[in-house]
C-alpha cells in the first residue's frame, strides 16, 4: 500500500521567506511525527500529533516553527522567516497508534535549503 | 533522560565480512528499540525492532538482541554485501505514556567494498 508521502521533495528559499512542508501519512495511522535531519544535529524530534489530542510541540526549536494537522490526516509544517540554520531534511513519520512498541514509517523527506 | 549512543563511523568492510555496530541506551523502564537503515538518496526504513528484554529482532540477515543487563542493542550480520552500504540508525521509543517520539543515535555509515 501507499507509504508516507511528503512534498515538495526539495525546496530552495531565500532567507526571511516563509515555507510550508506537507506530509500525507499512511491511511488509518493516528500518530504523526515531524523530525529534522541535519549534519550538525543528527535526527531530532520536532512535533507529535495523536488523534484529536493537543500536539506535543516540545521539540520545535523556535516560535518561527509551527505545524497543524487537519482532519486527523494531512499535516503541514510551516517555518516563518527562514534562517540559514533551518537548512536540513525534514522527515515526517506516521504510526498506527500511540504506543511505544509501534513502528514509525518515514516519508522520503523534504530537503530545505535556505540561501 | 533518554539517550542512544552509537559507535562512530564510517565502518569499511570487505564483502562477506562480519559486521557489528554497537548501540547502547539510557532510559527509564523498558523502551522499545529499533534499527533503521538509510540507503543513499532514500528515506529511513525500519530494519528490525525489539520491544522487550531478551527479544531478538531479525531481518535480511541482520540481527540485534535487546539486552537489558547491558542496556545494549548491537546490530550484527554474518556476511555483509556491497548492497548493505548505507547509514544505520539505532533508536529508542520510551515506555512512558505520552509522546512516543524516537530518540536516535547519530548514525553509523557502513561502506562495503567488493
Amino acid at each position: 500500500g501507499a507509504g508516507v508521502s511528503q512534498s515538495p521533495s526539495n525546496k530552495v528559499t531565500e532567507k526571511g521567506k516563509d515555507v510550508e512542508l506537507r506530509c500525507d501519512p499512511i491511511s488509518g495511522h493516528t500518530a504523526l511525527y515531524w523530525y529534522r535531519q541535519s549534519l550538525g544535529q543528527g535526527l531530532e524530534f520536532l512535533i507529535y500529533f495523536q488523534g484529536n489530542s493537543a500536539p506535543d510541540k516540545s521539540g520545535l526549536p523556535s516560535d518561527r516553527f509551527s505545524a497543524e494537522r487537519t482532519g486527523g490526516s494531512v499535516s503541514t509544517l510551516t517555518i516563518q522567516r527562514t534562517q540559514q540554520e533551518d537548512s536540513a531534511v525534514y522527515l515526517c513519520a506516521s504510526s498506527r497508534g500511540g504506543a511505544s512498541t509501534d513502528t514509525q514509517y518515514f516519508g522520503p523527506g523534504t530537503r530545505l535549503t535556505v540561501l | 533522560g533518554n539517550s542512544v549512543t552509537q559507535m562512530e563511523g564510517p565502518v569499511t568492510l570487505s564483502e562477506e565480512a562480519f559486521l557489528t555496530i554497537n548501540c547502547t541506551y539510557t532510559a527509564t523502564g523498558y523502551p522499545s528499540l529499533f534499527w533503521y537503515v538509510q540507503y543513499p538518496g532514500e528515506g529511513l526504513q525500519l530494519l528490525l525492532k525489539a520491544t522487550k528484554a531478551d527479544d531478538k529482532g531479525s531481518n535480511k540477515g541482520f540481527e540485534a538482541t535487546y539486552r537489558k543487563e547491558t542496556t545494549s542493542f548491537h546490530l550484527e550480520k554474518g556476511s555483509v554485501q556491497v548492497s548493505d552500504s548505507a547509514v544505520y540508525f539505532c533508536a529508542l521509543s520510551p515506555p512512558t505514556s505520552g509522546t512516543y517520539k524516537y530518540i536516535f543515535g547519530t548514525g553509523t555509515r557502513l561502506k562495503v567494498l567488493a
